[in-house]
């Protein structure tokens, strides 16, 4: 079975600065992908980036970027220049590739705070 | 609107009674998931649908846990004789059947209260 750890349940930056989110996991799957989604307060969860684990290069989109240790297997999320509307629950995910696309592992979560 | 829709958003009911939740996807997506959020939890996958086919069901779906997609098209969740312990946000989510996308658009959640 897969896990996946979020070690810091609450985080705060200023806005404008840069900060950086870990999330660890567990499983002995090759292929699988990883997701960061990010769940602002009473709204619906939105996919924020992802990562294919077969692909060394790490994925960016916009200010958001991650730091890809597969050997480590360690999946940290970097948001740059952070704004107010960054402020949220972010949940890592893990999913088995190979066509399952069935259910998501999710970590317990971190709230971020952007503070002006 | 074109996402993930469900309803109602908030439902408090009385220890013993039923409720029923609905969700209607993305329509193009063939894929439909449900999970559950407690607070201070990331959300647990309960079951999964493809097309009209209940596909997976996690051992956190009981006996009074039933969900249903006859259509194809919409869901529901239907929970017996609730407890307290069944309090939580109920989140669907949607997804095409293209293996490469691996995607999962979520709705806004059904918040469950049991008293």
């Amino acid at each position: 079975a897969q896990t996946v750890t979020q070690s810091q349940p609450e985080m705060s930056v200023q806005e404008a600065e840069t900060v950086t989110l870990s999330c660890t996991y567990d499983t002995s799957e090759n292929n699988y992908y990883l997701f960061w989604y990010k769940q602002p307060p009473s709204r619906q969860m939105i996919l924020v980036i992802r990562q294919e684990a077969y692909k060394q290069q790490n994925a960016t989109e916009n200010r958001f970027s991650v730091n890809f240790q597969k050997a480590a297997k360690s999946f940290s999320l970097k948001i740059s220049d952070s704004q107010l509307g960054d402020t949220a629950m972010y949940f890592c995910a893990f999913d088995r590739s190979g066509g399952s696309n069935y259910k998501l592992t999710f970590g317990k979560g971190t709230l971020l705070t952007v503070n002006p | 609107d074109t996402g993930v829709s469900q309803d109602p958003r908030h439902k408090i009911t009385k220890r013993g009674q039923n409720v029923t939740f609905r969700c209607d996807p993305i329509s193009e997506h063939n894929r439909l998931y449900w999970y559950r959020q407690t607070l201070g939890q990331g959300p647990e996958f309960l079951t999964y649908f493809q097309n009209e086919a209940q596909l997976e069901k996690s051992r956190l779906l009981s006996d009074r846990f039933s969900a249903e997609r006859p259509k194809g098209s919409f869901s529901t969740l239907e929970i017996q004789r609730t407890e307290q312990g069944d309090s939580a946000m109920y989140l669907c989510a949607s997804s095409p059947q293209d293996a490469g996308e691996n995607i999962q658009y979520f709705g806004a959640g059904t918040r469950l209260s049991v008293l």
